[in-house]
């Protein structure tokens, strides 16, 4: 595809229950990212992919969150027993990793915990 | 602690003047610098950088400025236009020491009057 792609677009689930967010990321773009945007905030690194293993996984919040990536291409986002707290959109970004570090963003998941 | 600030959460301009973004950051290891404008229900699209070897980077109706002792950048869209209306957010990451994943400010609402 020409962009990222995130799916689902929007995720409703009730408290407890595991989730499991996808993103595609621009064929050939080797360094995968993802962020989350909590209610008036700006966006908060979770984890980065570089290929399928994450050099950096500072920002996953609690041992609920995971995440992996296979083949250099697709990454799934889980985050289990969902708390009201983990309500957010969770972005996913890639890109070539060069100098330049520009990262293209997909459009998101909405996910809503009741 | 937040490393990017955006200290004005929202800028009102006429259209045809000048839109000046401010961002501030506390990280002095930052060396890479980035703007993203994001409309609702969207990702963040990437809009312009600046590396820490400049002090400025023009990319038609958008300038960034940096000033590295201040450890302050700027973005100017002159003339403003109603289809810039959107957040903005300023970035940064440390490319240098290999730490790619970038560091979002809050994000600064623009709204561009005709």
């Amino acid at each position: 595809g020409a962009g990222v792609s995130q799916s689902p677009s929007n995720k409703v689930t009730e408290k407890g229950k595991d989730v499991e967010l996808r993103c595609d990321p621009i064929s050939g773009h080797t360094a995968l990212y993802w962020y989350r945007q909590s209610l008036g905030q700006g966006l908060e690194f979770l984890i980065y992919f570089q290929g399928n293993s994450a050099p950096d996984k500072s920002g996953l919040p609690s041992d609920r969150f995971s995440a992996e990536r296979t083949g250099g291409s697709v990454s799934t986002l889980t985050i289990q027993r969902t708390q009201q707290e983990d309500s957010a959109v969770y972005l996913c970004a890639s890109s070539t990793q060069s100098e330049f570090n520009e990262q293209f963003f997909g459009p998101g998941t909405r996910l809503t915990v009741l | 602690d937040q490393q990017v600030k955006q200290n004005s959460p929202s800028l009102s301009v006429q259209e045809g003047r000048i839109s000046i973004l401010n961002c501030d950051y506390t990280n002095s290891m930052f060396d890479y610098f980035l703007w993203y404008k994001k409309y609702p229900a969207e990702g963040p699209t990437f809009l312009i950088s600046i590396s820490s070897i400049k002090d400025k980077n023009e990319d038609g109706r958008f300038t960034v400025f940096l000033n590295k002792s201040a450890k302050h950048l700027s973005l100017h869209i002159v003339p403003s236009q109603p289809g810039d209306s959107a957040v903005y957010f300023c970035a940064a990451s440390a490319i240098r020491g290999s730490n790619y994943k970038l560091t979002f400010g809050k994000g600064t609402l623009l709204t561009v009057n005709p």
